[in-house]
């Protein structure tokens, strides 16, 4: 099973800060079958990027991913009031597919 | 639009079992693997396993072999889960999950149902 490992635990920003988060994996993510969720408390999850790098549909290019291998970054260019949430990581390449323990953005 | 819609909270007492469901609409259910994915207050998603409903066939996590069962009805649309032998660790939210299309490449989860929430309490 592969572990997925997300730091840091709370990231404080202000609005219009740079967020940078990472997700590093126990072993290769195969294909780099890396996604990112948002989730806000009573909500699902959303799906924010699949493939380690690709937007879903709807998602502001803001939000970016980038990486491979075992070591993914989610970054969030200019944080706006509605990106204050949970963020998960979730590797879909092998089974079972696994999450993260989450990185909460909260406002500084 | 496209989603999933689930039944309402459930309160169930230990060893007792849960039937969750899930109802597709707005997309081709068939041709769709449904994944159920649980959520425990505080804590990141559990992936629970998958169900093709097209053939039936299912994929269960290790962890859940032997308690869980996922089923669906293709008339009406809609996937179901049912736990058994329930713990206080089962308290939690459970979610249904759209992945990838039948036949395939595996893809990440793009619809979600609400979730339900099930307590398990004496």
């Amino acid at each position: 099973e592969i572990v997925l490992t997300q730091s840091p635990g709370t990231l404080s920003l202000s609005p219009g800060e740079r967020a940078t988060l990472s997700c590093r994996a126990s072993q290769s993510v195969s294909n780099n079958h890396l996604a990112w969720y948002q989730q806000k408390p009573g909500q699902a999850p959303r799906l924010l990027i699949y493939g380690a790098s690709s937007r879903a549909t709807g998602i502001p290019d803001r939000f970016s991913g980038s990486g491979s291998g075992t070591d993914f970054t989610l970054t969030i260019s200019r944080l706006e009031p509605e990106d204050f949430a949970v963020y998960f990581c979730q590797q879909y390449g092998s089974s079972p597919r696994t999450f993260g323990q989450g990185t909460k953005v909260e406002i500084k | 639009q496209v989603q999933l819609v689930q039944s309402g909270a459930e309160v169930k007492k230990p060893e007792a079992s849960v039937k969750v469901s899930c109802k597709a609409s707005r997309f081709t259910f068939t041709g769709y693997y449904i994944h159920w994915v649980r959520q425990a207050p505080g804590q990141g998603p559990e992936w629970m396993g998958w169900i093709n409903p097209d053939s039936g066939d299912t994929d269960y996590a290790q962890k859940f072999q032997g308690r869980v069962t996922m089923t669906r009805d293709t008339s009406i649309n809609t996937a179901y889960m049912e736990l058994s032998s329930l713990n206080s660790d089962d308290t939690a939210v459970y979610f249904c999950a759209r992945g990838s299309l039948v036949g395939g490449s595996t893809s990440a989860f793009d619809v979600w149902g609400q979730g339900t929430m099930v307590t398990v309490s004496s």
